[in-house]
């Protein structure tokens, strides 16, 4: 099945610093969502993007629908220990209402 | 509470054994999804329910059935378990008098083995 590419997959950062990640498609999607999962538990939404060079913010989060509609962005200000977990993206187009996901990017912060 | 719960969290069950996954959600949502997890491959949607009497197959749904017993209650079964549906598995749902964009909002999830 069609696959988001999500990048990084993993990336260690030390407390404080600023993490930016991505998604990108060869579909042009109308909506994009990011979520969080943490260890043991479902993802959680977190950001909803619904239109091309939208960009939203929720605390420390602020994520961007990209001006092709083919890729968005993820950044986290200031991290901080219970920002680890893994960080989804999922993408939908026009005409459906089923989401494709992203491969994830494992979010480890250092103390 | 949560809004969205499944039972089991956690199963080990052997290869051909029938095995039954369920999912309730007190959101009052209309949508329902049933969703696999496996490392490095994301979440591929393995059924999909609108209503009560709306049933429809997602990318993977080889092995799999469905059962829409209620609005609130949407179960999943491996009717002969096999080794590779040892996966994480999520009951997701979704609003659509809410929403047209159809945000989803995620279980606990249930970890399967089969040995």
């Amino acid at each position: 099945g069609q696959q988001l590419n999500q990048s990084p997959q993993s990336m260690f950062i030390q407390e404080g610093e600023d993490v930016s990640m991505n998604c990108t498609s060869s579909s042009i999607f109308n909506t994009w969502l990011w979520y969080k999962q943490d260890p043991g538990e479902g993802p959680v939404l977190l950001i909803a993007l619904y239109k091309a060079g939208e960009l939203t913010s929720n605390g420390r989060l602020t994520a961007q629908f990209g001006i092709t509609r083919k890729d968005s962005f993820l950044n986290i200000s200031a991290s901080i220990p219970s920002d680890v977990g893994i960080y989804f993206c999922a993408g939908r187009t026009s005409g459906t209402y089923k989401y494709i996901f992203g491969t994830g990017t494992r979010l480890k912060v250092l103390a | 509470d949560a809004d969205v719960t499944q039972t089991p969290r956690n199963r080990i069950t052997k290869t051909g054994k029938r095995i039954m996954l369920e999912c309730s959600q007190t959101k009052g949502h209309d949508r329902m999804y049933w969703y696999r997890q496996d490392p490095g491959l994301g979440l591929r949607l393995i059924y999909y329910s609108f209503d009560v009497k709306d049933i429809n197959k997602g990318e993977i749904s080889d092995g799999y059935s469905v059962s829409r017993q209620a609005q609130a209650k949407f179960s999943l079964s491996l009717e002969s378990a096999i080794p590779n549906q040892t996966a994480l598995y999520f009951c997701a749902t979704s609003d659509s008098t809410v929403s047209s964009y159809n945000e989803q909002f995620f279980g606990p999830g249930t970890r399967l083995t089969v040995l």
